[in-house]
């Protein structure tokens, strides 16, 4: 199946700081990608969704400047945790669907475990 | 909220069929049930999807009622690999997977 990559896996910075995370598709390109966030011994919840050249769709209760989504590219979205603090410590996962694999299948990337201390 | 009902947890020994049952009683007819699988801390994992009829991949056999209200993950050779949280989702053309709490399943040997 289709590879969606994340850099870093983990990262650990300190309160007040901004950290950028990346999603990338590897052998396809994504016209969409999803943000999930998910904390210990719950499940993932969506944060947003980004269409590739267009502003993110935000969900409910996700705060769009604290949480800065970028879809430049068919293969590249990053997520920006601005001023972050440690209730944002959480594990971020990204995941990509295209017209040019199944268009009912979306895959997911490994995950980023962000630790704010 | 999700729509689609799971039991918290389920085991199985290792060999045998597992059987994971998902109730979606309000599925629109525009909605699909897909499965996908997390195994801990790691991305889902996408398993297998289907609208009415079922379906079979390498991986599993989707079982769909013909009311289209419950459906049944079924892998048939379960090992120890493939302990993990499975969730059973509802997802139209807007392809938005709301998670719920899914299903521990736990493979023994």
């Amino acid at each position: 199946g289709a590879v969606v990559s994340q850099h870093p896996s983990r990262v650990i910075c300190k309160s007040g700081t901004s950290v950028k995370i990346e999603c990338r598709s590897l052998d396809f390109q994504a016209t969409t990608m999803f943000w999930y966030r998910q904390f210990p011994k719950q499940s993932l919840m969506l944060m947003a969704t980004s269409n590739e050249g267009s502003k993110a769709t935000y969900e409910q209760g996700v705060e769009k400047d604290k949480f800065l989504i970028n879809h430049a590219s068919l293969t590249l979205s990053t997520l920006t945790v601005t001023s972050a603090h440690p209730e944002d410590s959480s594990f971020y996962i990204c995941s990509a669907r295209s017209w040019g694999v199944s268009s009912y299948e979306q895959y997911f990337g490994p995950g980023t475990r962000l630790t704010v201390t | 909220d999700a729509k689609t009902t799971q039991p918290t947890s389920m085991d199985c020994a290792e060999g045998r069929a597992a059987n994971l049952p998902c109730n979606h009683s309000t599925i629109s007819g525009n909605e699909y049930v897909y499965w996908y699988r997390q195994i801990h801390s790691q991305g889902p994992q996408y398993i297998i999807h289907g609208l009415k009829n079922n379906e079979t991949n390498e991986m599993a056999s989707l079982i769909i009622t013909e009311d289209r209200k419950s459906s049944t993950l079924i892998l048939p050779h379960a090992t120890l690999r493939d302990t993990a949280v499975y969730y059973c989702i509802l997802a139209g053309s807007n392809y938005k997977l709301t998670f719920g709490k899914g299903t521990l399943l736990t493979v023994n040997p």
